[in-house]
């Protein structure tokens, strides 16, 4: 079936530096995926949708300079936070929308910034 | 985004029992999905169930949704360990997910 893969997995990183998370849809074209954040023992909040080919679509809160977003192709999806915080340390997903399929999820990037 | 409400927010049981949990949402569906989520990993996709369906079954889940109460159940039947984990309702509206609290279920060997 459809799998998307998230990369890394998990990084570690110092306050004050970017990190780069990659979101990819291996076998099918995904105009459109989404990028969400959890904190522990919460639920997922969605932080921004993004369209290939044009600029991501933030919700209500979420820093756009913070978190840049970038869909230049139609598999793949980059979330990358810059200037990294503590506060930033969190459990980020994406996920990729398939035509007439549910939402196909990556298996999560733990990011945590010391 | 709107988010749901669910119920409980966590359940122990023994292998073998059933497992229930509630979702409550706002607003109007095109259709609600359930998921679940193995800890510190990403969702997997369980069933959905689009707003004119009342039930719908997949193996040892069952789920029901009422659009009258804005409400959906799912259970799990004869549970196993391996079902121990977080399962989240989500509400579709224009393709965006809206979770719930999420339901964190440990089953007992």
């Amino acid at each position: 079936g459809a799998v998307v893969s998230q990369h890394p997995s998990w990084v570690i990183c110092k306050s004050g530096t970017s990190v780069k998370i990659e979101c990819r849809s291996l076998d099918f074209q995904a105009t459109t995926m989404f990028w969400y954040r959890q904190f522990p023992k919460q639920s997922l909040m969605l932080m921004a949708t993004s369209n290939e080919g044009s600029k991501a679509t933030y919700e209500q809160g979420v820093e756009k300079d913070k978190f840049l977003i970038n869909h230049a192709s139609l598999t793949l999806s980059t979330l990358t936070v810059t200037s990294a915080h503590p506060e930033d340390s969190s459990f980020y997903i994406c996920s990729a929308l398939r035509t007439d399929s549910p939402l196909h999820f990556g298996n999560g990037t733990r990011l945590t910034v010391t | 985004s709107q988010q749901g409400e669910e119920d409980p927010q966590a359940l122990s049981i023994q292998e073998g029992e059933n497992a229930t949990m509630n979702c409550s949402y706002k607003t109007s569906i095109n259709n609600l999905q359930w998921y679940r989520q193995n800890s510190g990993r990403g969702l997997v996709h369980l069933i959905l169930i689009r707003s004119n369906e009342r039930e719908k079954h997949s193996g040892r889940l069952r789920v029901t949704l009422d659009t009258s109460k804005k409400s959906s159940s799912l259970l799990i039947t004869a549970s196993r360990a391996a079902d121990t984990a977080s399962y989240f309702c989500a509400q579709v509206n224009d393709y965006k997910l809206s979770f719930g609290a999420g339901t964190t279920v440990t089953v007992r060997a």
